[in-house]
Parts: C-alpha cells; sequence; structure tokens
C-alpha cells in the first residue's frame, strides 16, 4: 500500500502571499491530521478531517484553513503568509475509526516565507 | 488540555547498547493512548509504538519496549540493541480516546538520539 503523500515537498513564498498545500492519505484511511512543526514550537496540531468535515481545530488563525475531498485528499491553505509561518507542514492520515488511532506521516513540505 | 514533557533534549548510546527515553505527561481523562515516533534525519515521521492506557501489560516491538506507569504519568520507551538506523528524533505523543474519534496528538519536544558506531 502507498504512504501518505504530499505535495509540493518544497515551497518558498513571499510575505503576503498565500499558499496551499496537498495530502493524499493511505488508501481506506478517512482521516487527514495537519500537524506544523517548527524548531521553537515543536509539533503543533492544525487541524483534522474525516469523512469532509472538520472535527478538530487546533490553537492556529483563520488565516489557517484546510478542506478534505471526497476521495480522502486534503489540501490546506495559508493566506497573507507571515515570516513565522516557515515550517515543516506534515500530513497524518489514519482510518478515524475509534478502535484505529495510529496515525502515519507523510514527508512534509517544507514552506520558506521570505 | 494535556501536556507532554521531554526533559532530556539529547541522549548518545554505543551502537548494540541499550538506551531509554523518558517521556511525562499531564491528563485529567482515564482513557488515552500513548505513542512513540521517531523522525529520522530524512523528516518522515515513523510510528514506533503504542500503549493503550487501560492495558496494565507494557507494550513491545522487536528491539523496543516501554514502560508505562499510569499512576505516575510515565511513558519510557526502551531501546535494545541499539542500532545506528535507530539516529533520530524520538517523540512521545498523547491522544485521547474517546467515541467522537477525533484523532489529535499531542506532542513533546522531542529527543534528539545519536546511536555512535
Amino acid at each position: 500500500k502507498a504512504g501518505v503523500t504530499q505535495t509540493p515537498r518544497y515551497l518558498i513564498k513571499t510575505r503576503g502571499q498565500q499558499v496551499t498545500l496537498s495530502c493524499s492519505p493511505i488508501s481506506g484511511h478517512r482521516s487527514v491530521s495537519w500537524y506544523q512543526q517548527t524548531p521553537g514550537q515543536g509539533l503543533q496540531f492544525l487541524f483534522e478531517y474525516f469523512s469532509e468535515t472538520q472535527r478538530n481545530k487546533g490553537n492556529f488563525p483563520g488565516r489557517f484553513s484546510g478542506r478534505q475531498f471526497s476521495n480522502s485528499r486534503s489540501e490546506m491553505n495559508v493566506s497573507t503568509l507571515e515570516l513565522g509561518d516557515s515550517a515543516l507542514y506534515l500530513c497524518a492520515s489514519s482510518l478515524g475509526s475509534a478502535g484505529s488511532r495510529e496515525q502515519y506521516f507523510g514527508p512534509g513540505t517544507r514552506l520558506t516565507v521570505t | 488540555a494535556q501536556t507532554v514533557t521531554q526533559s532530556q533534549p539529547e541522549m548518545s548510546v554505543q551502537e548494540a547498547e541499550t538506551v531509554t527515553l523518558s517521556c511525562t505527561y499531564d491528563t485529567s481523562e482515564s482513557n488515552y493512548y500513548l505513542f512513540w515516533y521517531k523522525q529520522p534525519p530524512s523528516r518522515q515521521m515513523i510510528l514506533v509504538i503504542r500503549q493503550e492506557a487501560y492495558k496494565q501489560q507494557n507494550a513491545t516491538e522487536n528491539r523496543f519496549s516501554v514502560n508505562f506507569q499510569k499512576a505516575a504519568k510515565s511513558f519510557s520507551l526502551k531501546i535494545s540493541d541499539s542500532q545506528l538506523g535507530d539516529t533520530a528524533m524520538y517523540f512521545c505523543a498523547f491522544m485521547k480516546h474517546n467515541t467522537g474519534a477525533n484523532s489529535k496528538l499531542t506532542f513533546g519536544k522531542g529527543i534528539t538520539l545519536s546511536v555512535r558506531p
């Protein structure tokens, strides 16, 4: 089975721009979660989508948004980029059911904001 | 809110020896999951081991085992027969168990483990 894929792997953007990151979960997985990883703050939860619905959200400003499609693929969008948004963005997929909690991570998208 | 603490930022171990990575957490939940994830320099996060809080028995996966002390809210990872490929950052993570089935992981800051040849 193919693992979690994320595109693009690297991005360089300018302050004020917006960016869209994509995540394709493992086949059969219905839950997709997004995390931001920075040296200072570590790994922080952004949001989780399950069956096209956001069912959990972390403490990030409204500039961070996401969505999930019917095939479980997910996108996250960051508008009006700030220097502090530079980070590794990780996507994780899981079956999403109560009995199966393991999350499997993609390789991440490295976003650099200049 | 849950917190996960990994107080040792770095550790080093000789190849073939055993090393223990510490993790403590704070929660008011009675049922939850705990995980150890490994992030090698290539950056792909890999699940190492998981423990359900309601299980008394400590989880093991080949050379990896945990010491889960629920009353002390401690969850340490023991790596036996360390290999060079174990060099990575290790994260301890917590997840609530709830019927809503959402899957938020709360991570510790991580510990960098170096295995010396």
